[in-house]
């Protein structure tokens, strides 16, 4: 079964400040890798879609990238702003639809 | 777009009580997904559904789960009867394709069963 870890668990950083997120998984066959933020009370929004043939994908301030050999993913947040502050959960996906989520890291920028 | 529409948003009930949680997908998506979160296991996949046919319950945890979806905009997750370790946030979700489309999630419903 496919196992995804995320850490750190939690992370502070000063408003500005660039960071990185990462996210390893066991079974390298996956179909694609998802970053998802969810706010507190609220549900997960999708950010990145990684297909497993890509290295990375890129939106604004984001960038995943996918190293499916190492079994490893990492999320780049560039310029940090107090609106980051969410927690970030990856997600691999090993089949049609069979999604396997990591337990999150808790960001929190400060102003 | 309204997104993925669960309700109700939370739900205090009784051990032993039936619980019902709905959902409507987004208009267009042919697969829909219900997931619990707890803090103890994270995200959990119960079951999917493709074109309204269920694929994969294999994560349902006992009888006492079940779920429909009679037709394309409508869904429904039961349990009976319920149990306070049933305690947790249910989400659906819901993607239109075979698996390369990224999921849309609804804000979920906060399950109490005391």
């Amino acid at each position: 079964k496919q196992e995804v870890t995320q850490i750190p668990a939690a992370l502070s950083v000063p408003e500005g400040e660039n960071l990185v997120l990462n996210c390893s998984f066991t079974d390298s066959a996956i179909y694609n890798l998802q970053w998802f933020r969810q706010d507190p009370g609220k549900g997960l929004t999708s950010l990145l879609l990684i297909q497993s043939s890509q290295r990375e994908q890129t939106s604004g301030r984001l960038n995943a990238s996918l190293d499916k050999s190492s079994g490893r993913s990492t999320l780049y947040i560039a310029a940090s702003q107090p609106g980051d502050s969410a927690t970030y959960l990856c997600a691999a996906q090993t089949g049609a639809n069979n999604l396997f989520f990591g337990t999150g890291t808790r960001l929190t920028v400060i102003p | 777009d309204a997104g993925v529409i669960q309700s109700p948003r939370h739900e205090v009930t009784e051990m032993g009580q039936e619980v019902t949680l709905r959902c409507k997908p987004i208009s267009g998506h042919n697969s829909l997904f219900w997931y619990r979160q707890t803090m103890m296991r994270g995200l959990e996949l119960l079951i999917y559904f493709n074109n309204n046919v269920p694929i994969d319950d294999s994560g349902m945890p006992e009888d006492r789960f079940s779920a429909k979806m009679p037709n394309a905009s409508f869904s429904t997750l039961k349990i009976q009867p319920s149990e306070p370790r049933d305690s947790a946030v249910y989400f659906c979700a819901s993607s239109f394709g075979s698996g390369d489309s990224p999921l849309h999630f609804g804000n979920g419903t906060r399950l109490t069963v005391t």
